[in-house]
């Protein structure tokens, strides 16, 4: 049963504490994406990968989050320093993209993260 | 940049019964993808239907169908003989077929099935 994995489920930090998501690829797939929910924004990306390379992070806050995909079995998510208006439920997706093909985005579980 | 506006943040049904969610999206392309995304309690984001902009017949999944009006930007999910595990989020999503390959998500509807 091939699903996106995603660790941990549930973190609870402190402010200014760093944080790091983790987020296994269904094997094959080639693109993994990177999505934020919360109350007021919904959900939105803020990177994605093609081949571990990054083709979109213009989502992500720059100056404190940082995304990379270490192997093709492997996408991190890390926030340095976090701060409250973080919290979010932080949703990591991945697909198999050839040529124009239409192609599901497959999402993991989440990870819900409180900043207090 | 395209935009997906769900202008029902919340619906009820009776069990058994049918219900439509709304959805409209504003873009200039011509090519594209719309989606519906449900939403339970769990979290898990489940896709339930899609369709492709260059297709005029319109969706099925079993109970879930859209109505897709190309010309008038309007996506619209109706589930039929609704079952209490319809419960959850529902999401519409805009995605290019050219460009970028990320999803453009609408706020959602929250739609309630009653015993």
């Amino acid at each position: 049963d091939a699903r996106v994995t995603q660790t941990p489920r549930h973190k609870v930090t402190e402010m200014g504490q760093e944080v790091t998501m983790r987020c296994q690829p269904i094997l094959g797939h080639n693109t993994v994406f990177w999505y934020r929910q919360t109350m007021m924004q919904g959900l939105e990306l803020l990177a994605y990968f093609r081949n571990r390379a990054p083709l979109d992070d213009s989502g992500m806050p720059k100056d404190r989050f940082s995304a990379e995909m270490p192997d093709a079995t492997l996408a991190t998510l890390k926030i340095q320093p976090s701060e409250p208006r973080d919290s979010a439920v932080y949703f990591c997706a991945s697909g198999l993209v050839l040529r124009a093909v239409n192609n599901e985005q497959f999402f993991g579980p989440g990870t819900r993260l409180t900043v207090l | 940049a395209q935009t997906v506006t769900q202008s029902q943040p919340e619906m009820s049904v009776q069990e058994a019964e049918t219900v439509t969610l709304s959805c409209t999206y504003d873009t200039s392309e011509n090519n594209y993808y719309l989606f519906w995304y449900k939403q339970p309690p769990s979290r898990q984001m489940i896709l339930v239907i899609r369709q492709e902009a260059y297709k005029q017949q319109n969706a099925t999944e079993n109970r879930f169908s859209v109505n897709f009006q190309k010309a008038a930007k309007s996506f619209s999910l109706k589930i039929s003989d609704s079952q209490l595990g319809d419960t959850a989020m529902y999401f519409c999503a805009f995605r290019s077929q050219g460009g970028s390959e990320k999803l453009v998500f609408g706020k959602g509807t929250k739609l309630t099935v009653n015993p």
